[in-house]
């Protein structure tokens, strides 16, 4: 079984300041994770993903994140936010032992940036 | 233009009106999955489709159903809707197969659906 918690379901920050988007995951197997973006009344993009290559993963828009097999975490971080990056965070798990494509949704974290 | 595509965007209907939601893709992905967002839930995954003909349920596949007989179309059927259903539904697609279950999905921008 496999399973995503994302620690925080609101997250502010100013214009400019760094970003980090907990989450941490739980999977039988070695999994596979993503983030997912979703801005409002669009469906989701994908920001990045982990496919046991290398542990810290760049994505699009300055994001990345780093997989930490031994705290089971996915953060997503940025350096320095901008009032673009507004919008909807997904944590999400594939469990790769599974025959068939599972993901498990994390509930979201909605991040707010402010001038 | 790479796509999925979903029709209506919005919908409104009443309860044990039968629907249909469709979803079209254009990448000639054989993975398609269908969820529904609620708030607090994030996305949960109602039915899935390894490919023609095939489909299996997600983790919320009560009072829906879907078909796929071709390999671009995934339409998602309420037969009786109630207001429980009520809620915004993504449809999904993937290259998917056995050797790339990390290929990322391609969303559709979604179908808000009341029941009333």
């Amino acid at each position: 079984a496999q399973s995503v918690t994302q620690l925080d379901s609101h997250v502010s920050v100013s214009e400019g300041t760094p970003v980090l988007l907990r989450c941490n995951y739980s999977s039988s197997y070695s999994p596979s994770l993503f983030w997912y973006v979703q801005h409002p009344n669009k469906g989701l993009q994908l920001l990045l993903k982990y496919t046991s290559a290398a542990t810290l993963v760049k994505g699009i828009n300055g994001f990345e994140a780093e997989f930490k097999k031994s705290e089971t975490s996915f953060h997503l971080t940025k350096p320095s936010a901008h009032m673009s990056d507004a919008a909807e965070y997904f944590c999400v798990v594939s469990d790769r032992a599974g025959t068939a494509s599972k993901l498990t949704f994390g509930t979201g974290t909605r991040l707010q940036v402010t001038l | 233009e790479a796509q999925v595509t979903q029709n209506p965007r919005y919908l409104i209907t009443v309860t044990g009106k039968k629907l249909t939601v469709t979803c079209s893709q254009n990448m000639n992905h054989e993975y398609m999955s269908w969820y529904r967002q609620d708030p607090g839930l994030g996305l949960r995954q109602i039915y899935y489709s390894m490919n023609v003909e095939v489909t299996d349920k997600g983790d919320v596949p009560e009072g829906y159903k879907v078909s796929r007989k071709e390999k671009r179309n995934f339409p998602l059927i309420l037969e009786s809707p109630s207001p429980n259903q009520t809620s915004l539904y993504f449809c999904a697609s993937s290259l998917g197969s056995l050797s790339s279950y990390n290929s990322p999905l391609h969303f559709g921008n979604g179908t808000r659906l009341t029941v009333t």
